[in-house]
């Protein structure tokens, strides 16, 4: 079965640009969860979708934003990017609430 | 928010010692999973372990959920142990602790 897969890997953007990573899930998993690692912050929790629902949501700005299509696929943005923005982005799917599995993540640099 | 609390902050090893990493968490949880982060950012799963003791090779963890803690084991270290240990619990979201950083010397 093949794992998560995230999309690009790496990514160098300037401030006030916006981006979109996107995140393919384990085939039969219908939640997709997204989390920032920054060295100050540590792993910290964005946002959950299930069945293209908005299921849970973590304390980020607005700027953070995320949808879910109908094969679980699931992408987020960022608008108007800031320099404390470059961080690792993580997906992870599971089943509903359940084991977690990852992918490899999409690098973020802020210039 | 629920915190989640690990223990020891970082960790050095002779290779083929035994270690133990501790995860601390303030209030009953539905999930609880051991990471391993490699130096490029994956996150490998270890255990899924929401109460009770598992074993995998090497490695094992018990979760006293009553007790609100879990624990980690690695006996007989590699240097390719190496790495930071993440502890993750979920009531609603996932909340990570900030980690064990493991390095093992030959």
């Amino acid at each position: 079965k093949a794992g998560v897969t995230q999309t690009p890997r790496y990514l160098i953007k300037t401030r006030g640009q916006q981006v979109t990573l996107s995140c393919s899930p384990i085939s039969g998993h219908r939640s997709v969860s997204w989390y920032q690692q920054t060295p100050g912050q540590g792993l910290q929790f964005l946002f959950e979708y299930f069945s293209e629902t908005q299921r849970n949501k973590g304390n980020f700005p607005g700027r953070f934003s995320g949808r879910q299509f109908s094969n679980s696929r699931s992408e987020m943005n960022v608008s108007t990017l800031e320099l404390g923005d470059s961080a690792l982005y993580l997906c992870a799917s599971s089943l509903p609430y359940n084991e977690q599995f990852f992918g490899p993540g999409t690098r973020l640099t802020v210039l | 928010g629920i915190q989640v609390e690990q223990s020891p902050p970082d960790l050095i090893l002779q290779e083929g010692a035994n270690s133990t990493l501790r995860c601390n968490f303030s209030d009953s949880v539905n999930n609880l999973q051991w990471f391993h982060q490699n130096p490029w950012g994956q996150l490998i799963n270890l255990f899924y372990i929401p109460s009770g003791t598992k074993q995998n090779g090497r490695l094992s963890a018990t979760t006293v959920a009553t007790e609100r803690y879990s624990l980690l084991y690695i006996s007989s270290s590699q240097t390719t142990d190496s790495g930071v240990y993440f502890c993750a619990v979920q009531v609603h979201d996932m909340r990570f602790g900030a980690g064990t950083r493991l390095t093992v010397k030959p």
